[in-house]
């Protein structure tokens, strides 16, 4: 599609349960990152994709978070056993590219995902 | 390391003022590149401009332009004769080729409120 999708929109989750979230990047684009927004205003980087392989995991909190890109469907990050302090927005960009200097490395966004955790 | 630093956390304007909103970057990387998201009250993020790190030219869209200065590390927005609807938390972000990998790292973003 033209626009990155991302489902649910809200999500309402018990502490410990688990929660999965949805993206699908613009057609073309070769690069899938996902982002959470805590606090309104701070971004923190988790996962990058290149097509189906992960790019770069350095910010995932790996021992409950995990992300997969499939071929023919949607990318999607899964929270295990949620907890308080994972309540925030997710939000899901991709690019054509890393770089280039012609505009194909511009992320575009997704509405986002609000996920809260009671 | 790589950082970005916008210094004004919220503004206050009235309808038709000019506002500049600044924003800092630290990087170390020689190729880098520097963009403004602007996110509404309804949360969404848009995308408003890109420059790259070999191009210092300013760039105007409407009311709005940009100031690039490499020798300060700046890039700076500024918003001419703002209106209501320009009212939302603007963010400034840096990627690097090398250092990020391609993964933007934000500021904490400046809240403009245009009051009519």
């Amino acid at each position: 599609g033209e626009e990155v999708a991302q489902t649910p929109k809200h999500l309402v989750r018990g502490e410990g349960q688990k929660a999965k979230l949805y993206c699908a990047p613009i057609k073309g684009h070769s690069y899938v990152f996902w982002y959470q927004q805590v606090l309104k205003n701070e971004f923190k980087f988790l996962i990058s994709f290149q097509n189906e392989n992960v790019f770069d995991e350095t910010g995932m909190p790996k021992e409950r978070f995990s992300a997969k890109c499939l071929p023919n469907s949607p990318c999607s990050l899964e929270i295990q056993a949620t907890k308080l302090e994972d309540s925030a927005v997710y939000f899901c960009a991709s690019s054509q590219l890393l770089a280039g200097g012609t505009g194909q490395e511009t992320q575009y966004f997704g509405p986002g995902t609000r996920l809260l955790v009671l | 390391a790589q950082k970005v630093t916008q210094a004004q956390t919220e503004i206050s304007v009235v309808e038709k003022e000019d506002v500049t909103l600044d924003c800092v970057y630290e990087t170390r990387d020689t190729t880098y590149y520097l963009f403004w998201y602007k996110q509404p009250p309804s949360g969404e993020l848009v995308f408003l401009i890109r420059r790259n790190s070999f191009d210092e030219q300013n760039e105007i869209s409407g009311r709005y332009s940009w100031n690039f200065q490499k020798s300060t590390s700046s890039f700076n927005f500024t918003i001419t004769a703002s209106q209501v609807v320009d009212s939302a938390v603007y963010f400034c972000a840096l990627s690097e080729v090398g250092g990020s990998q391609g993964n933007l790292i934000f500021g904490k973003g400046t809240k403009l409120s245009v009051k009519p």
